[in-house]
């Protein structure tokens, strides 16, 4: 059974970082391009980011790009977020999201499985 | 960045069929295909049709896709009332970014 299991959300001051992670199973981790979505509270979801199955391609919203690093690593079956100058607009519930094949292509690129979510807060 | 637009509310009593539409262009829907997820109330997004008209196993026949030019169609025949829930269109957009609809809330009257 696939498994996805966000950690790493909170509170955060504006400015401030946060690592989420996301812990896979039930599938050949390496073998499925991954991605980030957002959903901020009572507002629709919002694409963040996505990477292939190696991490040799990756790919941002201009809204987080040059802030956020999406990565992973496939020895330990994990995908992470790494968000830096946090901002009050980046406050979201934040899921991950495996995709059916390796590589983020535009005819394959969907969403066949959901993590349950972790929230993000940012504010002083 | 580029926006994929749905009405923001769709209704119907049970039994009834209900379309939502998106509407997108030519860098995203009108070359790429486009998938549509189910949200129910508190939970995760639930992918419901990709490809364009495909359904995932375990997703019934009462649901269905289409897509025209840059806009795309997601029809729900026989509307239940457990379908009340939040629908978002998607596509991946040529200046390399995923694409989310705006949503459209399903009420079942």
């Amino acid at each position: 059974e696939v498994q996805l299991v966000e950690s790493g959300g909170g509170l955060v001051q504006p400015g401030g970082s946060l690592r989420l992670s996301c812990a896979a199973s039930g599938f050949t981790f390496s073998s499925y391009a991954m991605s980030w979505v957002r959903q901020a509270p009572g507002k629709g979801l919002e694409w963040v980011s996505a990477i292939s199955g190696s991490g040799g391609s990756t790919y941002y919203a201009d809204s987080v790009k040059g802030r956020f690093t999406i990565s992973r690593d496939n020895s330990k079956n994990t995908l992470y977020l790494q968000m830096n100058s946090l901002r009050a607009e980046d406050t979201a519930v934040y899921y991950c999201a495996k995709s059916p094949i390796v590589v983020v292509v535009a005819a394959l690129y969907y969403f066949d499985y959901w993590g349950q979510g972790t929230l993000v807060t940012v504010s002083s | 960045q580029s926006v994929l637009t749905q009405p923001p509310s769709a209704s119907g009593t049970p039994g009834q069929r209900v379309t939502i539409s998106c509407s997108g262009s030519s860098s995203n829907i009108g070359s790429n295909t486009v998938n549509w997820y189910q949200q129910l109330p508190g939970t995760a997004p639930k992918l419901l049709i990709y490809s364009n008209n495909q359904r995932p196993s375990g997703v019934p026949d009462r649901f269905s896709g289409s897509k025209s030019g840059t806009s795309a169609s997601l029809a729900i025949s026989g509307l239940q009332s457990e379908d009340e829930a939040d629908y978002y269109c998607a596509a991946w957009d040529d200046s390399l970014n995923g694409l989310f609809g705006t949503g459209t809330k399903v009420t079942v009257l």
